[in-house]
């Protein structure tokens, strides 16, 4: 079975502090896709990063930067030096290969404040 | 200008009303999707459709139905809405290619029903 585990359901951090949401999966695929989500109080849903599983690359863009471990299963997000503007709730989301069906952890909400 | 659009953004009806909410995309994807979301239940996936004469059901589409106009138009109506169909509804694209190795699904910015 394919399952997102997003153990953190509330984080509340002081602003520029640092912060790491985790994302926990479990597929049988040995080929598949992870992705991150944000969602803002506006309820939009917005895109923020794929990883496909034959790459275990780090990923820094500006503030955020992405763990990805095959060895524990974790697709880790970091964001540093925190700003009240990323306040949202964050999805990660697993995806096999060959299928259509997105199945999404139940969302970390990180509240800045600052 | 926003790769994918929604409307209405808001919307409060009665039960019994039908009601259509409407899709558009600009990115060129053949695949689009409707969501909605619970707090609580997450997303759960109601149709999606590979391209326009290939529509399929997903988890929960009881009480739903979908046209596919066009590539980039993908409405999804409630033939006579029911207070449990309240909830955040998205639509998502995404850029699947054979063998390309992506399959990303971008989203709208929602439509908030509310059914009285």
């Amino acid at each position: 079975a394919q399952k997102v585990t997003q153990a953190q359901t509330e984080i509340s951090v002081v602003e520029k502090e640092d912060v790491t949401l985790d994302c926990v999966y479990e597929t049988r695929d040995t080929t598949y896709y992870l992705f991150w989500y944000k969602q803002p109080p506006s309820g939009e849903l917005v895109f923020l990063i794929r990883r496909n599983s034959f790459d275990e690359q780090n990923e820094i863009s500006g503030r955020y930067s992405w763990n990805f471990q095959k060895s524990t299963s974790s697709f880790n997000f970091t964001i540093t030096a925190s700003q009240v503007v990323d306040s949202a709730v964050y999805f990660c989301a697993l995806k096999h290969w060959s299928s259509y069906k997105l199945i999404f952890g139940s969302g970390t909400r990180l509240l800045v404040r600052p | 200008d926003a790769d994918v659009t929604q409307t209405p953004r808001n919307r409060i009806t009665k039960t019994g009303k039908r009601i259509m909410l409407e899709c558009s995309q600009t990115k060129g994807h053949d695949r689009m999707y409707w969501y909605r979301q619970d707090p609580g239940l997450g997303l759960r996936l109601i149709y999606y459709s590979f391209d326009v004469k290939d529509i399929n059901k997903g988890e929960i589409s009881d009480g739903y139905s979908v046209s596919r106009q066009a590539q980039a138009k993908f409405s999804l109506s409630l033939e006579s809405a029911i207070p449990n169909q309240t909830a955040l509804y998205f639509c998502a694209t995404s850029d699947f290619e054979p063998g390309r190795g992506t399959d990303t699904q971008y989203f709208g910015p929602g439509t908030r029903l509310t059914v009285l």
